[in-house]
């Protein structure tokens, strides 16, 4: 089966400094997203990106984050200055189309902000 | 906004006992409904999902679940456990445009006793 890629699988950072977390989804996918689970709550949704551009964005996707596609293959969310806070596993999620088809995650990325 | 709850955070079963986990969920419309499974160090893998139509849908690995609409509920279920289903179960509604964003329930933490 086709997989979802992240890297690094766990990165270490200071508070403050700038982390970007990559992803290589499926190479036919059209849809792309990022999720995160803090330690011991629930998976939330961040953001949705579809034909360059965002399409929903939650509440925690505030300015100090952002999205990119910048070529064919990868998709990236940048933390411009994290926060103790931000530490959590970030999933990126990829799919065709809509919901009628399945949507494959990466095995995540557990970001330590210290 | 939607919601969706996971009563039980942990279950233990018996290898070869039937298994039933709950979900509920809380949506204004019709839902997107979907079972996540997670295993250690893996990312989520979808194991069904509920669009429309029939009610009991079936999923991979031997799991099925049935959208009660009166209810709210979309409740999974596994006639024989086998011990590599350990693993941490979600349920998740899907809300925004066409489904795109994935609300998750807490989780359901699987162990399976020899």
């Amino acid at each position: 089966e086709p997989e979802v890629t992240q890297t690094p699988s766990h990165q270490v950072t200071q508070m403050g400094q700038e982390v970007i977390l990559r992803c290589v989804p499926i190479s036919n996918h059209l849809y792309f997203y990022w999720y995160r689970q803090i330690l011991g709550q629930k998976v939330e949704f961040l953001v949705s990106f579809y034909n360059n551009e965002i399409s929903e964005k939650s509440e925690i996707f505030d300015d100090q984050f952002s999205v990119e596609r910048p070529d064919g293959s990868n998709f990236t969310l940048k933390i411009r200055s994290t926060k103790l806070e931000d530490s959590a596993m970030y999933f990126c999620a990829s799919r065709v189309q809509g919901p009628n088809e399945k949507l494959f995650f990466g095995s995540g990325t557990q970001l330590s902000v210290l | 906004a939607q919601s969706v709850t996971q009563p039980d955070i942990h279950i233990t079963v018996s290898e070869g006992a039937s298994l039933e986990l709950r979900c509920n969920y809380s949506y204004g419309a019709t839902p997107y409904l979907f079972w996540y499974v997670q295993s250690p160090g893996q990312g989520l893998q979808l194991l069904l999902k509920y669009f429309s139509g029939d009610t009991l849908v079936q999923g991979i690995k031997g799991f099925e679940a049935e959208f009660k609409r009166s209810q709210s509920s979309f409740n999974l279920r596994k006639p024989s456990v086998h011990w590599s289903d350990a693993a941490e179960y979600f349920c998740a509604v899907g809300a925004g445009n066409a489904g795109n964003m994935l609300t998750f329930g807490g989780g359901t933490r699987l162990m399976v006793k020899p």
